[in-house]
């Protein structure tokens, strides 16, 4: 079946590097992807790695991706206050259009 | 244009009204979908849209009708809502259906 776990709460110093953690169960998932929502705001794509990739870096951001243990991870480095939001993961498909959402883990940087 | 425009960014209304929720795109997707979502809950598909043709619906009341009037845009008309359907709706567009979505703010819509 299809799920997507996150863990629900990470508080990090400011400069510090933050690792946000998920875990799926479906193997025929496709794209992998990290959003990001800020209070009383729509979800923005941070980014996002096929499901063949061991490993995508972005800028701060760096995703990897464990496939024999199902495992994805979002790693941000330098965390700033303004990366405070919502994190969801999710796993998509080739057909459908639909996405699989995790629960959301909230980062709380402390200055 | 990267931008996915909904309007009204919120909504009251009363039980017994009509109202519609209303999303654009100008990136030429042709996939859009509705979501609903709680508060810090993860979003809920309503509808798929695909070249303009419902392509899926995930067993949503019919108080919830959705339309796509062309490929840029997608409205949700919503009649005889229930307090508990009060929630952030979001749309979203993709170019095909590969997942990249490109989420609205929102509409965040209060039923009296």
């Amino acid at each position: 079946g299809e799920d997507v776990e996150q863990s629900l709460f990470l508080s990090v110093r400011e400069g510090d590097s933050s690792v946000i953690n998920c875990t799926y169960t479906d193997s025929s998932s496709t794209y992998l992807y990290w959003y990001k929502q800020e209070p009383g705001a729509g979800l923005q794509l941070l980014t996002y790695i096929f499901s063949n990739m061991d490993m995508k870096q972005d800028q701060r951001l760096t995703v990897l991706l464990n496939k024999k243990d199902k495992h994805l991870s979002l790693r941000i480095a330098d965390t700033q206050t303004g990366d405070s939001a919502i994190y969801f993961c999710a796993e998509g498909y080739n057909q459908g259009g639909k996405l699989i959402f995790g629960q959301g883990t909230e980062l709380s940087v402390k200055p | 244009d990267t931008e996915v425009t909904q309007t009204p960014k919120h909504l009251v209304m009363g039980m017994t009204n009509k109202k519609s929720l209303k999303c654009e795109q100008h990136m030429g997707h042709r996939a859009m979908y509705w979501y609903k979502q709680k508060a810090k809950k993860p979003p809920e598909l309503m509808f798929v849209y695909s070249y303009e043709k419902l392509s899926i619906n995930e067993s949503v009341p019919s108080r919830f009708s959705p339309e796509c009037p062309n490929s840029s845009l997608l409205n949700l008309h919503l009649h005889a809502l229930q307090p508990e359907d009060s929630a952030l709706y979001l749309c979203a567009s993709s170019q095909d259906y590969t997942g990249e979505l490109f989420f609205g703010e929102g509409s965040r819509l209060t039923v009296l």
